[in-house]
């Protein structure tokens, strides 16, 4: 089964630091977003990418983060500095279909400390 | 006042019931809807997916859509231990832009 690969799994770090995380898409897909998930507020869009063009960044911290897809087989996610209220799982998912359903990765869970 | 709201759960139900998920929703840009089932500590994993009003059927699961009342449903037949997750309901512009409810945890007791 094809599938979207994330890494690393899980981030444990101290404030101020920066931290990266990656996903590869499914080969093909053409449409790349990043979600992240919190008990308190489920699941926020932060970013999303077609044909490796940035789309929608509006749920991003624009200090902070940020976001790219170098090629087509890579997309980062980038927070520097970062903070304890960063703590949550990050989740990449990739689709072929712009309005349709999506194929998430297992997700980064990050922990700034 | 959130563009999605799914009911809260949690929810309870022995092996075999029927279980109704429903969400409702204010945006009438959203032409896209997807119900998702998440695993603890996984990504959320598609299950339905449906652009128009009325019923879709995979198996033990429906999907439910009505445009003009802004909502949707998503049935489980013959509920089974391993249908319990949380439950996300979805839905997508034109633009692409997705927005998820907050979910439902389902627990199928055997």
């Amino acid at each position: 089964d094809a599938r979207v690969t994330q890494t690393p799994r899980h981030k444990v770090t101290e404030m101020g630091q920066e931290v990266t995380m990656r996903c590869q898409p499914i080969l093909g897909h053409n449409t790349v977003f990043w979600y992240r998930q919190t008990m308190m507020q489920g699941l926020e869009l932060l970013a999303y990418f077609r044909n490796r063009a940035p789309l929608d960044d509006s749920g991003m911290p624009k200090d902070r983060f940020s976001a790219e897809m170098p090629d087509a087989t890579l997309a980062t996610l980038k927070i520097q500095p970062s903070e304890p209220r960063d703590s949550a799982v990050y989740f990449c998912a990739s689709g072929l279909e712009e309005n349709g359903g999506y194929t998430f990765g297992s997700g980064t869970r990050l922990t700034v400390v | 006042q959130k563009e999605v709201e799914q009911d809260p759960g949690p929810l309870s139900v022995p092996e075999g019931a029927i279980v109704s998920l429903n969400c409702t929703y204010s945006n009438s840009a959203f032409q896209y809807f997807m119900w998702y089932r998440q695993y603890s500590r996984k990504g959320p994993e598609l299950l339905m997916y449906t652009y128009s009003s009325g019923n879709k059927e995979d198996g033990r699961f429906t999907a439910q859509v009505d445009k003009s009342s802004k909502y949707i449903s998503l049935f489980i037949r013959d509920s089974q231990p391993s249908d319990s997750a949380t439950y996300l309901c979805a839905m997508t512009t034109n633009a692409g832009k997705s927005t998820f409810g907050d979910g439902t945890t389902l627990t199928v007791k055997p």
